[in-house]
């Protein structure tokens, strides 16, 4: 079956470095998400991204992030200068639209990202 | 903006009993969807079930059922025959009509006891 694969699972930087969180969606899906989970929080939206643009952003998805999908395979989240407030648990998303309204979503494993 | 609630942090079952997980919601729209979805240790989360609100029949999925009380804005999940497969967080999840940017519950950690 299909599946969302993330990489890496665990990453550890140093605050103020720039991390690049990959996914890689199922092959016919067209539509791309990013979320976060903040450790004893609750899962939080970051972004949309259809026809290689970002269709719906959270307030949490400021300048330091952005989204891209480089090569019609991978789907990247760049934080270019991570903060403490960033570490989490980054899941990617992707699915198939539906004629109307919200479709099933498909989630990696999750980033975990820690910063120190 | 919409909120989702889940009040029960944890919950423990006895295998091949039943369990219901609580969920509630806020929002002012009139067409949504709500799920459930299931995270095992480790592993992705998946969708268990989906309910459309302009459906009045609640949606089942094998053992997983659904109880969805619009004008409460209660949205419950009913497993039956509850088995040891079925430990996992679980998570209520809302999304607007044309949204695909869901709003998720705190979860509930599911336990199921041999």
């Amino acid at each position: 079956e299909p599946e969302v694969t993330q990489t890496p699972s665990h990453q550890v930087t140093q605050m103020g470095q720039e991390v690049i969180l990959r996914c890689v969606p199922i092959s016919n899906h067209l539509y791309f998400y990013w979320y976060r989970q903040i450790l004893g929080q609750k899962v939080e939206f970051l972004v949309s991204f259809y026809n290689n643009e970002i269709s719906e952003k959270s307030e949490i998805f400021d300048d330091q992030f952005s989204v891209e999908r480089p090569d019609g395979s991978n789907f990247t989240l760049k934080i270019r200068s991570t903060k403490l407030e960033d570490s989490a648990m980054y899941f990617c998303a992707s699915s198939r639209p539906l004629t109307v309204g919200a479709g099933e979503l498909f989630f990696g494993e999750g980033s975990r990202l820690t910063v120190l | 903006a919409q909120t989702v609630t889940q009040s029960q942090p944890e919950m423990s079952v006895q295998e091949a009993e039943t369990v219901t997980l609580s969920c509630t919601y806020d929002t002012s729209e009139s067409d949504y969807y709500l799920f459930w979805y299931k995270q095992p240790p480790s592993r992705q989360m998946i969708l268990v079930i989906r309910q459309e609100a302009y459906k009045q029949q609640n949606a089942t999925e094998n053992r997983f059922s659904v109880n969805f009380q619009k004008a409460a804005k209660s949205f419950s999940l009913k497993i039956s025959d509850s088995q040891l497969g079925d430990a996992a967080m679980y998570f209520c999840a809302y999304d607007s009509l044309y949204g695909n940017k869901l709003v998720f519950g705190a979860g509930t950690i599911l336990r199921v006891k041999s």
